[in-house]
């Protein structure tokens, strides 16, 4: 089955700086990729996907993605953080069959 | 409104006993999906489901039973044979072909005394 390595547990950085988080994927066949963000105790919402075409990708609440498929990698940006940007975010990668497989998540601290 | 409704949010079991978590659904979606989540280790699959009356066993199905009877309703069963039960269970759904966008519940907490 398809897997996702997300390389950083916890990240903090200032409001108004630019983030990145890291998202790695395994997958034979060409993947179908995701970023979820999570708020403290309740379920996941989608932030953005790639399926195919663009290899950048744009989201809700002014996230973007890159998909690089030398580097396997699907990293998500945003030029600013808001603090209300402070929660979990989940990569993912999709296969045709409906299996959906997670990330450990990142979890994102924003400093005032 | 259209959704997941997980229920309970908060559950309490002794060891040994069996206990199910409900998830039904209003969105004439195909596929359902549960996950556990433990801090550290994101959510990990234990069994999806693309039609009524079948499923799929995820990685971590050992102790865990489902049924899908019902294209809205895909109850989860901890049963005595899972080892470490205590969790948060995330129940989600999608429309068939797939599309990668999942609506989840807002969760149940396990926990086991």
């Amino acid at each position: 089955a398809q897997s996702v390595t997300q390389p950083d547990i916890h990240i903090t950085v200032s409001e108004g700086a630019s983030l990145e988080l890291r998202c790695n994927y395994s997958y034979g066949a060409t993947p179908y990729l995701f970023w979820y963000v999570q708020s403290p105790g309740q379920g996941l919402q989608l932030l953005l996907k790639y399926f195919s075409g663009d290899t950048l990708v744009q989201g809700i609440k002014g996230f973007e993605a890159e998909f690089k498929r030398s580097q396997s990698s699907f990293n998500l940006r945003k030029p600013s953080v808001h603090w209300s940007d402070a929660a979990e975010y989940f990569c993912a990668v999709g296969a045709d069959n409906n299996d959906m497989r997670f990330g450990a998540g990142t979890r994102l601290t924003v400093k005032p | 409104d259209g959704g997941i409704t997980q229920s309970p949010k908060y559950l309490f079991r002794k060891e040994g006993q069996n206990v199910t978590l409900s998830c039904e659904q209003n969105l004439n979606h195909d596929a359902m999906y549960w996950y556990r989540q433990d801090p550290g280790q994101g959510l990990r699959l234990i069994y999806y489901s693309q039609i009524v009356n079948d499923f799929q066993k995820g990685d971590i199905a050992e102790g865990y039973s489902v049924s899908r009877e019902k294209k809205e309703s895909f109850p989860l069963t901890v049963t005595s044979a899972q080892k470490n039960p205590t969790a948060f269970y995330l129940c989600a759904s999608s429309i068939a072909g797939f599309t990668g966008e999942l609506f989840f519940g807002e969760g149940s907490r396990l926990t086991v005394l």
